[in-house]
């Protein structure tokens, strides 16, 4: 089984440009989320998804936007990317929320330059 | 607000030592879970708690649930260089949001062979 899969695994931006982090997912599970990691800072959480069409905020969703148009898949788009958002993104699907095991994608790497 | 807080942030033993970190809630949670991520990877589940006083184990690692389920601690027995890595601990409350998993800082292990 893939699991949770993400591309690019890195990628370095120019400040204002744009860019899409792709998350799919081949376990069938209803839950999907995206997470950052700073050094020394664990995982805070974007925005989630409980299923197909339906997406919420996280805790720190601002210059972010993701979409949710099959089971599968759950990208993020970064707007404008700033220095601030060089980080460790995860993606991570779970079948249901709460205290069910959450898989994670291997992360991608960015930079903002 | 609810905080989570790990602790210590950093552990540096010998090959053999036994270990214990801490996670702690400033709210009562209704699970928590145990994860760890190896350096270029995802978090990837170890244990999860639902019940208060609940202790579990998995070889040589005890994991403890407060009784006012507001606290975990994590016990490595005869710590081995495999178990270097970083202790992330996860909950989730009750209520609204109930779905999401609220990460900690971290604990950053080193198993000195």
């Amino acid at each position: 089984n893939a699991g949770v899969t993400q591309t690019p695994k890195f990628r370095i931006l120019k400040i204002g440009q744009s860019m899409t982090l792709q998350c799919t997912q081949d376990m069938n599970h209803n839950y999907m989320y995206w997470y950052r990691q700073d050094p020394g800072m664990g995982l805070k959480l974007i925005y989630y998804s409980v299923g197909a069409g339906i997406t919420d905020k996280g805790e720190v969703p601002n210059g972010y936007n993701v979409s949710r148009s099959t089971t599968e898949d759950f990208p993020l788009r970064l707007e404008l990317a700033a220095p601030s958002q060089t980080s460790v993104y995860f993606c991570a699907s779970s079948p249901e929320g709460g205290p069910t095991e959450a898989f994670f994608g291997q992360g991608t790497r960015l930079t903002v330059v | 607000t609810q905080l989570l807080e790990q602790s210590p942030q950093f552990l540096s033993i010998q090959e053999g030592e036994n270990l214990t970190v801490y996670c702690n809630s400033s709210s009562v949670f209704s699970s928590l879970q145990w994860y760890r991520q190896e350096p270029g990877e995802g978090p990837v589940l170890l244990v999860t708690v639902v019940t208060g006083g609940e202790v579990k184990k998995l070889k040589r690692l005890t994991f403890q649930f407060g009784d006012a389920r507001k606290d975990s601690s994590l016990h490595i027995t005869a710590a081995q260089p495999g178990d270097t890595g970083l202790y992330l601990c996860a909950v989730s409350y009750s209520g609204a949001g109930s779905y999401q998993l609220t990460f900690g800082k971290g604990t950053k292990l080193s198993v000195i062979p």
